[in-house]
């Protein structure tokens, strides 16, 4: 049973433009969500968080916003760039924060294109 | 670079042997997870070790420990090994379950074949 879906694999977006990266989580008691980039043989590098008590946290050319009713959380990088190009996970921490654990999503491939 | 180190980088191994792979965190951070990701899987949560002591069990099959040491860094015992053990292994750190801070990051991961 996945807990943080991913749905779209890959995202494919023209440099300049936006790239919306979705994501769905089903455990109501997650109350922080993380995104992390990955480049091939690589480790995941973290990009963004947000807390459960927030709608929107900002940094730089990356949003992450959060729709709690929905169970729902997106990632926004304006203006893209192709060093953006990676795979994007998001991730979610249970249990209120008793376990520092992450649950992560599949990921998202994201090509800019130039 | 974010200051988790991971060795080996590359590990071929065959079936039935015993591997460790180990980590150290970054300079301060007292949590260290286990993470693996198998193909066309995400990472998935192993085991959390916090100042020496195993905090969070994930995921983990039987044929497979962790510890962590004084010095904090950490070593994920892998034995018995199996064709489908074949995965990246990726230790994080982070620097206090109870500040609640829940930025992990992550080493380059051990690359684990087994043949």
């Amino acid at each position: 049973d996945q807990q943080v879906k991913q749905n779209s694999p890959s995202l494919s977006v023209q440099e300049g433009r936006i790239s919306i990266l979705n994501c769905d989580y089903t455990n109501s008691m997650f109350d922080y969500f993380l995104w992390y980039k990955k480049y091939p043989a690589e480790g995941p590098t973290f990009l963004i968080s947000i807390s459960s008590i927030k709608d929107k946290n900002e940094d730089g050319r990356f949003t992450v916003f959060l729709n709690k009713s929905a169970k729902h959380l997106s990632l926004h990088i304006v203006p893209s760039q192709p060093g953006d190009s990676a795979v994007y996970f998001c991730a979610a921490s249970p249990y209120g924060g008793s376990q520092g654990n992450l649950i992560f999503g599949k990921g998202t491939k994201l090509s800019v294109k130039p | 670079d974010s200051g988790v180190t991971q060795t080996p980088k590359h590990l071929i191994t065959a079936t039935g042997q015993r591997v460790t792979l180990r980590c150290s965190p970054r300079s301060g951070d007292l949590s260290v997870y286990w993470y693996q990701q198998s193909l066309d899987q995400g990472l998935q949560f192993l085991i959390q070790y916090y100042n020496g002591e195993e905090r969070a069990k994930g995921n983990i099959l039987e044929r497979f420990s962790a510890q962590q040491f004084p010095d904090l860094h950490s070593e994920l015992n892998l034995s018995s090994l199996e064709l489908g053990d074949s995965a990246l292994y990726f230790c994080a750190s982070s620097v206090n379950v109870r500040d609640k801070t829940y930025e992990q990051y992550f080493g380059p991961g051990t690359r684990l074949t087994v043949t």
